[in-house]
């Protein structure tokens, strides 16, 4: 499968517990972007980058969200002291630039987080 | 700021028949609209997009049509089938960036 993966499917934590998701996007797509979908609502962008460099950061995210992609391929998003209302899809998806490319957004499968 | 309205919630027809759904863009600099089709414990998949400088686009039974000076534009599905049943999300963005999604369209296709 050379569609966007996540890891894990699925994070079960307590309150207060830091968590972490990975997301590997289509190879050779420069943009990666997560997003966050609760139950019966469209998916929330959380925040994007173009290969290493994070270009836009949404004003909703609270700085205990913090997202890397240190080498442009795969990306990291971290909750630390997750709350209840953490709970919550949260999806990756990537693109690449026009050229050659589209500015179609793939989305990953999807890391289902539930703090309990 | 940026908001993406989409209407309705919720849309049953019978198979066979035609399936409309509206969105409202508030941000005049969007230029890119995708809609994307999510089933149940699914991905969001694309199913069709347009660009700002094209005013319809259509893909076999699927259409999408965009007024630009209105700020509206709308998914229309030809001869529902039943698996055409699922939740249907507007997009928008500006310059390939972030999307803005609408609130979706539950979509269910009687037999």
């Amino acid at each position: 499968d050379t569609g966007v993966s996540q890891n894990p499917r699925h994070k079960i934590t307590k309150r207060g517990q830091n968590v972490t998701f990975r997301c590997d996007p289509i190879s050779e797509h420069n943009r990666l972007y997560w997003y966050r979908q609760t139950l019966g609502q469209g998916p929330e962008f959380l925040t994007y980058f173009q290969n290493e460099a994070q270009l836009e950061k949404s004003r909703l995210l609270s700085d205990r969200f913090s997202a890397e992609r240190p080498k442009g391929s795969f990306s990291t998003l971290e909750i630390q002291r997750t709350e209840q209302g953490d709970s919550a899809m949260y999806l990756c998806a990537s693109s690449s630039l026009p050229e050659g490319g589209s500015d179609t957004q793939y989305f990953g499968p999807g890391t289902r987080l539930t703090v309990l | 700021g940026e908001n993406v309205e989409q209407h309705p919630s919720t849309l049953s027809v019978q198979e066979g028949d035609s399936a409309v759904i509206k969105c409202t863009y508030s941000d005049s600099a969007s230029n890119y609209f995708p809609w994307y089709k999510q089933e149940l414990g699914k991905r969001p998949q694309l199913i069709i997009d347009i660009r700002s400088n094209v005013g319809e686009k259509k893909d076999q039974r699927i259409a999408v049509t965009l007024n630009k000076t209105a700020k509206h534009f709308s998914l229309h599905i030809t001869e529902t089938q039943p698996e055409d049943s699922a939740v249907y999300f507007c997009a928008a963005s500006i310059r390939r960036g972030k999307l803005i999604f609408g609130q979706g369209t539950e979509l269910s296709v009687k037999p």
